[in-house]
């Protein structure tokens, strides 16, 4: 079956870095997106990883391995306004897209 | 930028009443999507569209129907609400391409009383 793992929550500080991870197993690999949820409204579109390797979005990163099935998102000098819900999605070989359970992220002063 | 909307960001209807929730997009995508989210279940696809007058089953179709008899505009009906249909419904559209984002509606939750 397909299934994308992430934590279920994590806790930093403000100003600090976090590193989200993701793993997947799927009927094959068209890339993999992360999103950003706050709670009450809709996901907004953060990063694309199709490539292994880094990508770099301002204080937003995000790593893609395929051979290992992993991607994280790295979040930098972290701002309250950054606590959220983190969603990994991974696009199959139907271009359907598989969703994670999302990762609450919060962040503390 | 890509505006997907809504009709309704709060819901609330009885057992068994035929329920309709609208999404409508304004920059002309194939494709269309509607899920649901539940705490610690994550966004699970109900139904899609890739054209108009078409449609197909996503992983948990039951309960539900769809219509999208214009482009901009994908419909979910629920035939017979039930309290197990109690939930967060986002509505998605998407430019066809390798690499396209899918943007959101801002939600509607519906309880079913």
């Amino acid at each position: 079956g397909q299934n994308i793992d992430q934590p279920t929550e994590m806790t930093a500080t403000e100003g600090a870095i976090v590193q989200i991870n993701c793993t997947y197993q799927t009927s094959g690999f068209n890339g993999l997106f992360w999103y950003q949820q706050h709670a009450g409204e809709a996901p907004t579109f953060l990063s694309y990883n199709v490539l292994d390797g880094l990508e770099e979005k301002g204080r937003f990163s995000s790593f893609l391995s395929r051979s290992k099935g992993y991607s994280y998102l790295l979040l930098k000098e972290l701002q309250m306004k950054d606590s959220a819900s983190y969603l990994c999605a991974v696009m199959d070989s139907n271009y359907q897209l598989i969703w994670g359970a999302g990762t609450k992220l919060i962040i503390k002063p | 930028d890509v505006k997907v909307t809504q009709s309704s960001r709060y819901l609330v209807k009885r057992t068994g009443e035929k329920v309709f929730l609208e999404c409508v997009q304004d920059m002309d995508h194939e494709n269309m999507f509607w899920y649901r989210q539940d705490p610690g279940l994550g966004l699970r696809l109900i139904y899609f569209s890739y054209d108009v007058k078409m449609k197909e089953k996503g992983d948990i179709p039951e309960g539900y129907s769809v219509s999208r008899e214009k482009k901009e505009r994908f419909s979910l009906i629920l035939e017979s609400a039930s309290t197990n249909q109690t939930s967060m419904y986002l509505c998605a559209s998407i430019q066809a391409g390798l690499g396209q984002p899918q943007h959101f509606g801002d939600g509607t939750r519906l309880s079913i009383l």
